[in-house]
């Protein structure tokens, strides 16, 4: 049971724009910055959004996070065949005082 | 660029000890604003947060496991460790050792460069 609430699928046809939800709390999401992750089967993940809405250099603008209350969304426009991966969320819980991370969302290009 | 490289044992022993060592290339450890910590795998599941480490010494652990974690760091290697004491078939997992950023309040947020990831099976 993760403590960030995320949907375990997602999908949509190349070009469309989908979005992938993280629920979480008031002693994670509600007060702290969201993180975001794109993992490909076999490798180690790599971060796609950090400070709630920021890209690292090099990840393109097509995603973009947003965060409202306790909850986050990641959204990828433009689908591409390549974005077929798992999606994580994750952010700092004062509460436990420990990271947390979401269950992951599995996005599926059909 | 910033490369971490874990290592460790592929395979443990029910009830023992469980290591890896993860090597900090391009970057020193003890650069400040930054957490290097582990999150873990289990074969088909998941991201787990297992603890982290500032270069002082400071350390976070992920609550249901801090029983049985030790995350420690030795600057002059440029370099930090995992200890997972009484592994059971449920620690067998992928193991990534990470860079974390921190907040406004020196906690440590989510990580920004991984390792490739270790492979850990705790069998007899």
């Amino acid at each position: 049971q993760s403590v960030l609430t995320q949907p375990p699928s997602a999908s949509g046809t190349p070009g469309q724009r989908v979005t992938i939800s993280c629920s979480g709390s008031s002693s994670n999401i509600g007060i702290n910055y969201v993180y975001w992750y794109q993992q490909v089967p076999g490798t180690a993940p790599k971060l796609l959004i950090y400070g709630n809405n920021q890209r690292p250099s090099g990840v393109p603008d097509r995603f973009s996070g947003s965060k409202s209350g306790t909850s986050a969304s990641l959204a990828i426009s433009g689908l591409r065949s390549e974005d077929e991966a798992d999606y994580y969320c994750a952010a700092w819980d004062d509460s436990l005082s420990a990271v947390v991370f979401g269950g992951g969302t599995k996005l599926t290009v059909l | 660029q910033l490369q971490l490289q874990g290592s460790g044992p592929g395979l443990v022993k029910p009830s023992e000890t469980l290591s890896l060592t993860c090597i900090v290339s391009g970057g020193f450890i003890s650069s400040s604003g930054y957490y290097w910590g582990w999150i873990r795998q289990p074969p088909g599941k998941g991201l787990e947060w297992i603890g982290t480490i500032y270069y002082s010494g400071s350390t976070f652990y992920n609550p249901s496991l801090k029983s049985r974690i030790t995350v420690s760091v030795d600057t002059s290697k440029n370099q930090f460790s995992l200890k997972l004491s009484s592994v059971t078939a449920a620690d067998t997992a992928v193991y990534y050792c990470a860079r974390h950023g921190t907040d406004g309040y020196n906690h440590p947020v989510g990580p920004d460069y991984w390792g490739q990831g270790t492979l850990v099976t705790v069998s007899s």
